[in-house]
């Protein structure tokens, strides 16, 4: 068990809908990573916060957002989705602002476009 | 900006044979960190080690062995008398300490028994 805790686990939606996934980070961290894994694009960064504001961001799409709020969760929200949205997200944490530590990931959710 | 290739597609060995798995890195940094993570089937991702660019000390934990060499940019990882359990797809990940991880491709190990 790492720590970090993702829910759900599985999700299933229609194209066009929104959806929101959550993290919670190991106790103490204060980053929060999130990374898209899908066949095409392999484990890709979309964005870090650090103890509720945003430090990084990789190739996230305008149509995702994400926030933490002040007990150090996160949550990565999905809109107008898309087939191709379909893969595993996943949240990772970290305790300072840099990743070269242990960095711990959740068992990711699932997302499933139809 | 860093690249990590993982060249190996799919590896597939018979139980109790030794396997490694390749990784080659490229940065401009002087300072950087390398991870290997392990993706079994059930799809969470495993922490398994961190290297950072000024340990070229090799890294042993029971079956598992890291080999790291700037002089190749490599950093390879070898699996010892596999087993079955060890079935999964392993990725290979660098960062220059801030921020963003840059993953390989990953490699998908098979182990039969």
């Amino acid at each position: 068990d790492s720590g970090v805790t993702q829910t759900p686990k599985h999700l299933i939606t229609a194209t066009g809908q929104r959806v929101t996934l959550r993290c919670s980070p190991r106790s103490g961290d204060l980053s929060v990573y999130w990374y898209q894994q899908s066949l095409d694009q392999g484990l890709q960064f979309l964005i870090q916060y650090y103890n509720g504001e945003e430090r990084a961001k990789g190739n996230i799409l305008e149509r995702f957002s994400a926030q933490q709020f002040p007990d150090l969760h996160s949550e990565l929200n999905l809109s107008s989705l898309e087939l191709g949205d379909s893969a595993l997200y996943f949240c990772a944490s970290s305790g300072g602002l840099r990743m070269n530590t242990e960095a711990f990931f959740g068992q990711g959710t699932r997302l499933t476009v139809v | 900006a860093q690249k990590v290739t993982q060249a190996q597609t799919e590896i597939s060995v018979v139980e109790k044979e030794d396997v490694t798995l390749d990784c080659v890195y490229e940065t401009r940094d002087t300072t950087y960190y390398l991870f290997w993570y392990k993706q079994p089937p059930s799809g969470e991702l495993v922490f398994l080690i961190r290297r950072n660019s000024f340990d070229e000390q090799n890294e042993i934990s029971g079956r598992y062995s890291w080999n790291f060499q700037k002089s190749t940019s490599s950093f390879n990882f070898t699996i010892t008398a596999s087993q079955v359990v060890d079935s999964a797809v392993y990725f290979c990940a660098s960062n220059t300490g801030f921020q963003k991880l840059v993953f390989g491709t990953g490699t998908r190990l098979l182990v039969s028994p």
